[in-house]
């Protein structure tokens, strides 16, 4: 399909297990958000990519995590020595650019990741 | 959140009736943007409303933006059940932060 795919779709690590989740945009979307979802919450920003170009991580919780996007296309979010508080619906959205703010974002389903 | 409110927290209303959903931010904005978020799902983009709009339809949708009082609402008309949803407001200027959320149900 042509929507945004990301995978795996639920994750159970261990405590102090590193995880890799997977995010393939819209073809030719410029712009690639990860936001993390609390049960019964809303998005919290984590990071915003713009091409190959992260122009901003302030919302990533601590420097466990680090996300990438290295050809401008996919991104994998990555969460090293996992802890029970990282438990959350990680989602990514990508979208065209506007001349200024942001177009609509297209989101995926979302990686469950549960940590135990 | 980040530098968004949604209120109310939930609503419940009856098959037929409105709903009203408020949206407040904090800093200035290039566009409002609505969106919709079915149980286990990602977020749908409802409607985009520019900061220099102050009104904007599409379908049984309408949302106002007050950029001097920093607000935004929401209004669906005429519910239907399958509007059952989480409805959350996204600040968009340098990034794109949500807000809190309203959870509607509608009951049939």
């Amino acid at each position: 399909g042509a929507g945004v795919s990301q995978s795996p779709r639920y994750k159970v690590a261990k405590r102090g297990q590193d995880v890799a989740l997977r995010c393939d945009p819209i073809s030719g979307h410029v712009s690639l958000f990860w936001y993390q979802q609390a049960l019964g919450q809303g998005p919290e920003f984590l990071t915003y990519f713009q091409n190959e170009a992260q122009l901003d991580k302030s919302g990533l919780p601590s420097d466990r995590f680090f996300a990438e996007r290295p050809e401008g296309s996919v991104s994998t979010l990555k969460i090293q020595r996992t802890q029970q508080e990282d438990s959350a619906v990680y989602l990514c959205a990508s979208s065209a650019y506007l001349g200024t703010g942001f177009s609509p974002l297209h989101f995926g389903n979302g990686t469950r990741l549960t940590v135990t | 959140s980040q530098q968004g409110e949604e209120d109310p927290q939930a609503l419940s209303i009856q098959e037929g009736e409105n709903a009203t959903m408020n949206c407040s931010y904090k800093t200035s904005i290039n566009n409002l943007q609505w969106y919709r978020q079915n149980s286990g799902r990602g977020l749908v983009h409802l409607i985009l409303i520019r900061s220099n709009e102050r009104e904007k339809h599409s379908g049984r949708l309408r949302v106002t933006l007050d950029t001097s009082k920093k607000s935004s609402s929401l209004l669906i008309t005429a519910s239907r059940a399958a509007d059952t949803a989480s409805y959350f407001c996204a600040r968009s200027a340098n990034n794109l932060f949500f807000g809190t959320g309203t959870r509607l149900t509608v009951i049939p």
